[in-house]
């Protein structure tokens, strides 16, 4: 079972566009955080964001965290093709706190 | 430094088969773990160590074991091969704490026949 839901599933967008994804998950957290996954590679961590920050920058990316609602965004600015690839958001679960993942969202960033 | 390195990369079993995946880091981590990735599943804990010596069951342990002799590696064992095996394994590892930033070996992929 999952903590972490994304949305979209699939986002397909142009160069050069922004590109936001969306993760909801359902118990409170100590942090959220964002992987990217390239097609047939491990994840790769991008930014953890702590339950009592509401913001974090890290390059082009901008996560966002809003424990009121359990839900936090990451936004990627001027995507370029090597942005495509799977998001996952992952939260710490359970009496040890070990990191559950998402579904994902697959962007598609067309030239 | 090479990181999280895994062998092999990819895999073909029988059925009733095993086979250990590999899983080493050069990085000091005390804690390591294991996720299978399946499509539309996302990734799910198989199984964790928090320490040499130290192993206890994910969420998806039948039909894996493991062990940690040394920090470095984290062998992941299938004892007896099954279709439903058939997926992607990631090792991954931390400084110390399964919330902490997790640092992902390339993967191997496993095809159960």
């Amino acid at each position: 079972s999952q903590q972490g839901e994304e949305d979209p599933q699939a986002l397909s967008i142009q160069e050069g566009e922004n590109a936001t994804m969306n993760c909801s998950y359902k118990t409170s957290i100590n942090n959220l955080q964002w992987y990217r996954q390239n097609s047939g590679r491990g994840l790769v961590h991008l930014i953890l964001i702590r339950s009592n920050e509401r913001e974090k920058h890290s390059g082009r990316l901008r996560v966002t965290l809003d424990t009121s609602k359990k839900s936090s965004s990451l936004l990627i600015t001027a995507s370029r093709a090597a942005d495509t690839a799977s998001y996952f958001c992952a939260t710490p679960r359970g009496s040890f706190q070990k990191l559950v993942f998402g579904t994902g969202t697959r962007l598609l960033v067309s030239p | 430094n090479a990181g999280v390195t895994q062998t092999p990369k990819f895999q073909v079993l029988k059925t009733g088969q095993s086979m250990t995946l590999q899983c080493a880091q050069d990085m000091n981590h005390e804690y390591m773990s294991w996720y299978r990735q399946d499509p539309g599943m996302g990734l799910r804990l198989i199984h964790y160590s928090v320490g040499a010596g130290i192993t206890d069951q994910g969420e998806v342990p039948n039909g894996y074991n493991v062990s940690r002799s040394t920090t470095e590696d984290f062998p992941l064992r299938l004892l007896s091969a099954a279709p439903s095996q058939t997926s992607v394994y990631f090792c991954a590892s931390s400084y110390s704490s399964p919330w902490e930033t997790q640092y992902f070996g390339p993967g191997t992929r496993l095809l159960v026949l």
